[in-house]
């Protein structure tokens, strides 16, 4: 099976750096995802993770650690704009086939002046 | 017409109505998919379509029945459904499934089944 766990929620406040974490148990492993969705909106790329490492994109970052099944998402500078829901979605590999990521619940962002 | 586009954006259905979901993608992709967000639940992938073919269904109700007519439209077909059903139907595309391609969602249906 698929298992994938991130905060439900986190505070953090304009200006400042929040880091969010997603840890995942899956049937192979074949890339992790993260996505933005505003409320009401459609989910939106940020970032693709195969490797290990560190991936900085703008004020946006995103860690893979395949070994410890883990990911963090690292937002900079923060904005109020940046008040959402962060979807970790991971893709494994199950039978060789075609296959659709699994996503987390999602963890939702909100930004205090 | 640019990206993923959805129809209709809502729908109120009662449990003997029988209506489709339609999607569209302008993207040039091979495969798309359909998922289901309900409140406080993660995304959960209902179909995925590569080159036209099925490859996947993640145990979904008969009452659901996808279409894919060619690579750049997909229906999902709906009747009988229950209260539960009710959710946020999202389309998405990518260039091929199983690839490390990001996805790229339409804005959603928001179903409601009274």
């Amino acid at each position: 099976g698929q298992n994938i766990d991130q905060p439900t929620e986190m505070t953090a406040t304009e200006g400042a750096i929040v880091q969010i974490n997603c840890t995942y148990q899956t049937s192979g492993f074949n890339g992790l995802f993260w996505y933005q969705q505003h409320a009401g909106e459609a989910p939106t790329f940020l970032s693709y993770n195969v490797l290990d490492g560190l991936e900085e994109k703008g004020r946006f970052s995103s860690f893979l650690s395949r070994s410890k099944g883990y990911s963090y998402l690292l937002l900079k500078e923060l904005q109020m704009k940046d008040s959402a829901s962060y979807l970790c979605a991971v893709r494994g590999v199950r039978g060789g086939g075609a296959d659709g990521p699994t996503f987390g619940k999602g963890t939702h962002l909100i930004i205090q002046p | 017409e640019t990206g993923v586009t959805q129809t209709p954006r809502h729908l109120v259905m009662g449990m003997t109505n029988k209506k489709s979901l339609k999607c569209e993608q302008h993207l040039g992709h091979n495969a798309m998919y359909w998922y289901k967000q309900s409140a406080k639940k993660p995304l959960e992938l209902m179909f995925v379509y590569n080159f036209k073919e099925q490859t996947e269904n993640n145990s979904v109700p008969s009452r659901f029945s996808p279409e894919c007519p060619n690579s750049s439209h997909l229906f999902l077909h709906l009747h009988t459904l229950q209260p539960e059903d009710s959710a946020l139907y999202l389309c998405a595309s990518s260039q091929v499934a199983g690839g490390p391609d990001t996805q790229y969602f339409g804005p959603g249906t928001r179903l409601t089944v009274l």
